[in-house]
């Protein structure tokens, strides 16, 4: 069981907006900024798509977007794109036992 | 262009020991922390462990603690992990990354190699 909780899967058609949530339990996202996202597709590394909550590298698409409300952080893609389709992580700092915590990961389908 | 290369993925029997090795390149080594994450076949991704820039900084997930160990040689540019007392539940691709944060951790992670498989079977 993952220490961060996302949704299973969701889905939206091109052009939509969507909007990944990840749930912490107390002492990571609601007490710390590390929060980060990342996109993985089938077969690949992982790529770094939003830091420090709200940040986003360069060459990341301003498709891409975080934000933090409490223990809840939330990645939004916006104007979805068929090469969108993959899984994204949220990530955050923690005081518990591990000091990185991954969520369990969310599949996105783009219909 | 920033490149990091893990290599030492195999497979190994249950009890026995491995090391990878994360080789770096395009970038100033000795300025960044590394991490270990892994991932389980048809599975999420998993921290395991990160290493600060002068090696004086060492964390791990709790699944590992104690069993494994990171350190790191930064005139060769490169980052290990050695991993003891396997258990089939190491079973996963192994990933080196770097933390973007430069001397200073920030647990966030900018550039991934491309992974090693590590299969602990019987």
């Amino acid at each position: 069981q993952s220490a961060l909780t996302q949704p299973a899967s969701v889905s939206g058609s091109p052009g939509q907006s969507i909007t990944i949530s990840c749930t912490g339990t107390g002492g990571d996202i609601a007490t710390y900024n590390y929060v980060s996202w990342y996109q993985q597709h089938p077969g690949k590394a992982p790529k770094l798509l939003i830091f420090d909550v709200t940040k986003r590298p360069s060459g990341v698409f301003s498709r891409f977007s975080g934000s933090k409300s409490g223990n809840t952080a939330s990645l939004t893609i916006s104007g979805l794109q068929i090469e969108d389709e993959a899984d994204y992580y949220c990530t955050s700092y923690t005081r518990g036992g591990s000091l990185v915590v991954f969520g369990g990961g969310t599949r996105l389908t783009v219909l | 262009q920033v490149h990091l290369v893990e290599s030492g993925g195999g497979v190994v029997h249950p009890g026995r020991s491995l090391r990878l090795a994360c080789s770096a390149s395009g970038f100033t080594f000795s300025s960044y922390g590394i991490h270990w994450v892994r991932q389980a076949p048809g599975k999420g991704l998993e921290w395991v462990t990160v290493i600060g820039y002068d090696g004086s900084e060492k964390f791990y997930g709790d699944s590992v603690k104690g069993r494994f160990t990171i350190s790191r040689d930064n005139p060769k540019n490169t980052v290990y992990l050695e991993m003891s007392s396997l258990r089939v539940e190491d079973t996963a691709v192994y990933y080196c990354s770097r933390d973007g944060g430069g001397a200073i951790l920030e647990y966030h992670m900018d550039v991934w190699g491309e992974g090693t498989t590590v299969t602990v079977s019987s």
